[in-house]
């Protein structure tokens, strides 16, 4: 069984660019959430997708945005980078239904905005 | 909203002594918990987790945790740890089984040989 990966491993940008980070679900899994971690602070949720809808968003703005695709496969596009989008951004997939399910992460993908 | 707070930023700590990394949590409604495990340049890795039932959780590596529903915590603890125990330690929450983990900002435990 694949567990999650996420690519690339570490990405440079210069301010203003776009980056889009890419995240392969375990297997049988049908949701995958993302999450920001900056340095020195515990992961944030930016959005979830289900079934390739957005399912979900903490308080980010619309200039980050994603993508599920038929395979469960996801996106994370940021346009227009900041200084402060520099982190380390996890994705975590899990299959709905049921009261709990377990989020299994990939190793992250690290962000330096220049 | 939930929210959580980790007491303690860095916790040092020599070899085959015992830890405690402290949680606290807030919530309205009742809540499932988790700690997890951050090694450098790693994703997450659980812990342990309490969804109900006993109010002790035992987790792997030897840690375990105790919910105390009125003191509102949750905190981990290892009788005797060791060099590899070093690492990040975030508690967390969720509402229900499909809502999104709310962590804290960590703690770096830190242990000395």
């Amino acid at each position: 069984e694949t567990g999650v990966t996420q690519s690339p491993t570490h990405l440079i940008k210069t301010r203003g660019q776009q980056v889009t980070l890419r995240c392969s679900s375990q297997s049988g899994h049908n949701t995958v959430s993302w999450y920001q971690q900056a340095l020195g602070q515990g992961p944030q949720f930016i959005f979830q997708y289900y079934r390739e809808e957005e399912n979900g968003r903490g308080n980010f703005p619309p200039r980050f945005s994603g993508l599920q695709f038929p395979n469960y496969s996801s996106e994370l596009n940021v346009n227009a980078l900041e200084l402060d989008d520099s982190a380390l951004y996890l994705c975590a997939s899990t299959s709905r239904g049921g009261s709990y399910n377990e989020q299994f992460f990939g190793p992250g993908t690290r962000l330096t905005v220049l | 909203a939930q929210s959580v707070t980790q007491l303690d930023s860095q916790v040092p700590v020599f070899e085959e002594a015992p830890v405690e990394l402290r949680c606290n949590y807030s919530s309205s409604v009742s809540v499932y918990l988790f700690w997890y495990v951050q090694y450098p340049n790693q994703g997450l890795q659980l812990l342990l987790k309490y969804l109900s039932g006993s109010t002790l959780v035992k987790g792997i590596n030897g840690f375990e945790a105790e919910f105390n529903k009125s003191q509102t915590s949750f905190h981990l603890r290892k009788p005797s740890v060791h060099i590899s125990d070093t690492a990040e330690y975030f508690c967390a929450v969720i509402r229900s089984g499909n809502t999104p983990l709310v962590f804290g900002k960590g703690t770096r435990l830190s242990v000395i040989a």
